[in-house]
Parts: structure tokens; sequence; C-alpha cells
């Protein structure tokens, strides 16, 4: 069945900081990948996604990169604000099993000033 | 804007009552889902819906059922609620369109607290 596997956290960083959450999956089909991100107290926000091998998904600063060969979509972002503390959620979504979402178990991220 | 609302963001209900969650849609999405979120573990799917009627479980669909009579309405039954279903539930739409990268719409969450 298909998994998603992403690095425990908190993971605490100060602000200006260069983020890295890592993402690893595994699929039975081809499959497209997403970032969602929970603020406190909310539900889940797409923040971004890729559809295909070597796409890259980029919004507010963020960035991942569909990497077929290493099973990975990283998540970073170059400088890191208070305001992007939150929880964040990797998935994949794969059309041989309907599109249905498969998460990962979440990573807070607590930047401090 | 897609809206997907929950009626209810913060409950407290006592072991063995019959609880109601409640979500609305407004985009004339097909499919409706909800699930659960335990620190750690992710999002869990319990049931989904991809007409009105119509539902097939997710992966924990035991102590739970669901209601879809209307398109925009998805309703989440605990018949009995125990403690260990104290969580933070979500509910989420979208499109049945199977293209690549289809979005899923979330609602705010309703944190359910079993006594």
């Amino acid at each position: 069945g298909n998994s998603v596997t992403q690095m425990e956290g908190p993971v605490t960083l100060s602000e200006e900081a260069f983020l890295t959450i890592n993402c690893t999956y595994t699929a039975t089909g081809y499959p497209s990948l997403f970032w969602y991100v929970q603020y406190p107290g909310e539900g889940l926000q797409l923040l971004l996604k890729a559809t295909k091998a070597d796409d890259k998904g980029s919004n507010k600063g963020f960035e991942a990169t569909y990497r077929k060969e290493t099973t990975s979509f990283h998540l970073e972002k170059g400088s890191v604000q208070v305001s992007d503390s939150a929880v964040y959620f990797c998935a994949l979504s794969d059309r041989d099993a309907g599109n249905m979402l498969t998460f990962g178990g979440g990573t807070r991220l607590m930047v401090k000033p | 804007d897609v809206k997907v609302t929950q009626s209810s963001r913060y409950l407290v209900k006592r072991t063995g009552e019959k609880v109601f969650l409640e979500c609305v849609q407004d985009m004339d999405h097909e499919n409706m889902f909800w699930y659960r979120q335990d620190p750690g573990l992710g999002l869990r799917l319990i049931y989904f819906s991809y007409d009105v009627k119509m539902k097939e479980k997710g992966d924990i669909p035991e102590g739970y059922s669901v209601s879809r009579e209307k398109k925009e309405r998805f309703s989440l039954i605990l018949e009995s609620a125990s403690t260990n279903q104290t969580s933070m539930y979500l509910c989420a739409s979208s499109t049945r369109a199977l293209a690549p990268g289809n979005t899923i719409y979330f609602g705010e969450g309703s944190w359910l607290t079993v006594v």
C-alpha cells in the first residue's frame, strides 16, 4: 500500500534560518505529492503540490521538488518567519487508489524571534 | 473561495452519548471525507462519500457511521461515544475528477472531548 514518512518534530528554528522538512513516500502507482499546512486552531490548507517527476511546487517562499529516483518531496524555505510556525503534512494521492490522500504524521515547526 | 464549514468547533460529550458532527460545503463537490487527527498519527480516513447516499469505509470506520442525504452535507455519527474517540475531526471535500493533483479542501476542524 501507499505510505508517507516525514521527519518527526518538533523542529525549532530561529527567525531567518533555513528550513528543511524531509518527506519520503512509497506508492504503487504514479502519485501526485502535496504539502499541507495547519496553523494553530485551524484546518489544513494546501501549501503546494507537484504532479510529476522533477516538478517543483512553490508558494509563500516554500518549495518542494518531486524526486522520483529518491521517492522524496522535501519541503524547504530559505528564511523562516515566526508566522510560519505551524504543523506541516506531506501527502500523496495515487490515481490507482482512486486519488485518495495518504498523509504523513505531520511535523510541528516552531520559529522563535 | 471554497468553504467547508463544520458546525461545532469544540464539543464535550459523555461516554455513551450519541454525537453528531455536521459538515457543509458550498462548491458542489461530489466527494466528501471525514478524517481523524491525532498527534504523531497524522490524518486517518474514517469514511468518505462520492455521491448522495453513497458511503465508503476508510481506514478506521469502527465506532463511526455517516450520513449524506444532500450533496452539500456530510454528517459523522458516533453511536456511543467512548473516551478513545477524543480527537480532532476534520471534514474535507473535493471534485470527483481523477485529474492528477486534484485538490482537497478542509474545514477548520471539530475538537471532541469524551469524558
